[in-house]
């Protein structure tokens, strides 16, 4: 039972578009989401996290969006740039166990 | 920057060998955690420790499968013996616990043949 699902395998984007990365979830018991990056060769690097108590967080280019009534969340990267390609994943956790679910990932290339 | 670090970070292995993996979590780092990812697919927990005592070992094949973390700093998994179904990479990473950031070192690379 997959809990977490990137339903995308792959996106590809122009330099300097928008790219939106989605996810969805199952567990309504989840309450912290996270966004990994993850280059070939290397592991997952932390990128953006948001708390089910606020609906958006923003870091420089990248934002994330909570909506929890539809158990989805989105990573915004604005402008998408060539560094940016790699693959992206999503996790949730429940507070207390602080258990990670990952989703299956989302290689993201952005074209120049 | 501190990193975590893993050995080795590739390695070939025959069916029914024994293999093992080592992690140097962050220093300061009281939670480590080893996860596999098989291709095509997130990371899968496989066992978390809060200092020296496993906290989840849940999705661990223990018949396989071992980890340990004697003085609560490195950490070392071991599989014994090994099946194709098997190659995947594993990552290890650290965090100071909660909600902090998790850290990832770059990953064994197994191969099973």
């Amino acid at each position: 039972d997959q809990q977490v699902k990137q339903n995308s395998p792959s996106l590809s984007v122009q330099e300097g578009r928008i790219s939106i990365l989605n996810c969805d979830y199952t567990n309504s018991m989840f309450d912290y989401f996270l966004w990994y990056k993850k280059y070939p060769a290397e592991g997952p690097t932390f990128l953006i996290s948001i708390s089910s108590i606020k609906d958006k967080n923003e870091d420089g280019r990248f934002t994330v969006f909570l909506n929890k009534s539809a158990k989805h969340l989105s990573l915004h990267i604005v402008p998408s740039q060539p560094g940016d390609s790699a693959v992206y994943f999503c996790a949730a956790l429940t507070s207390g166990t602080y258990k990670y679910i990952f989703g299956t990932g989302t290689r993201l290339k952005v074209l120049a | 920057e501190a990193e975590v670090a893993q050995s080795p970070r590739y390695k070939i292995t025959e069916k029914s060998q024994a293999v093992a993996f080592w992690c140097d979590p962050i220093s300061g780092h009281a939670t480590l955690y080893w996860y596999r990812q098989i291709l095509g697919q997130g990371p899968e927990l496989l066992v978390q420790f809060q200092d020296e005592s496993v906290v989840d070992d849940s999705q661990l094949p223990k018949d396989r499968f071992s980890a340990e973390r004697l003085k609560g700093v490195d950490s070392t998994l071991k599989i014994q013996p090994a099946e194709l179904g098997d190659s995947a990479m594993y990552l290890c990473a650290s965090s100071f616990g909660g909600l902090e950031t998790q850290y990832f070192g770059p990953g064994t690379r197994l191969l099973v043949l």
